[in-house]
């Protein structure tokens, strides 16, 4: 069964400090793995995207890493915002078949940062 | 990025009433189109595929009676929710699929809640 699984599923930090978010999936063959930022009533917003053969994208104080050997992804965000409370979701588009092109998606992990 | 636009943002309405949610490509022609639901604290759930100029395709477990879908052009496509319940009260996403890029980019959402 393709899925996508997120930990944590809920993470409180203080401003100024990094975190790191984890995402596992089983969808197989896939063509790419995205993070999206949900900010609360939003639509998800596009953070990085990798193919399979990528195995780190970074934009700004946001850095994905993908293992797709283990079929693992991280995001990492450095000196964190108040802004960047928000619900952070990984999203794996599968590759052939009946998965071309569908989306599977994480449940989110709720970033919570503190001042 | 590319945009897509969705009308209205919020709606209220009373059981056993219809309401129709627009969804707008404003920058790029979208021959498929996605509608998504997501309850609190859940990850997005595909409810349908809408192909401009011929039938949606609705995901297992969605009544298509009940949410009608009409891609008639390009750049909108609309979801209404007929005769609709409380327990259709949700958080509706769409997603336009750039056709160059593949690239699925996601409205605003409409928060629908039905008293």
């Amino acid at each position: 069964k393709n899925q996508v699984e997120q930990s944590p599923q809920s993470l409180i930090i203080l401003e100024g400090k990094n975190c790191t978010l984890q995402c596992n999936y089983t969808v197989s063959p896939f063509s790419n793995l995205r993070w999206y930022k949900q900010d609360t009533g939003r639509g998800p917003v596009s953070l990085t995207i990798m193919t399979f053969s990528e195995n780190t994208k970074s934009n700004g104080r946001y850095t994905a890493t993908l293992d797709a050997d283990t079929k693992q992804s991280s995001l990492h965000i450095t000196a964190s915002q108040l802004s960047d409370s928000a619900s952070y979701i990984c999203v794996v588009s599968g590759a052939r078949g009946s998965t071309l092109g569908r989306l599977y998606f994480g449940r989110g992990t709720q970033l919570t940062v503190w001042p | 990025g590319a945009v897509v636009s969705q009308h209205p943002s919020w709606v209220i309405c009373k059981s056993g009433t219809s309401v129709k949610i627009e969804c707008r490509s404003l920058d790029f022609q979208a021959t498929t189109m996605f509608w998504y639901r997501q309850f609190p604290k859940q990850s997005l759930m595909l409810m349908a595929t809408s192909n401009e100029g011929s039938k949606a395709t609705y995901e297992q477990g969605v009544e298509k009676d009940k949410f009608l879908i009409n891609h008639a052009s390009l750049t909108l496509s609309t979801l209404t929710v007929t005769s609709a319940h409380p327990e259709d009260s949700s958080f509706y996403i769409c997603s336009a699929r750039h056709p160059l890029t593949y690239e699925q980019y996601f409205g605003p959402g409409t928060r629908l809640t039905v008293t």
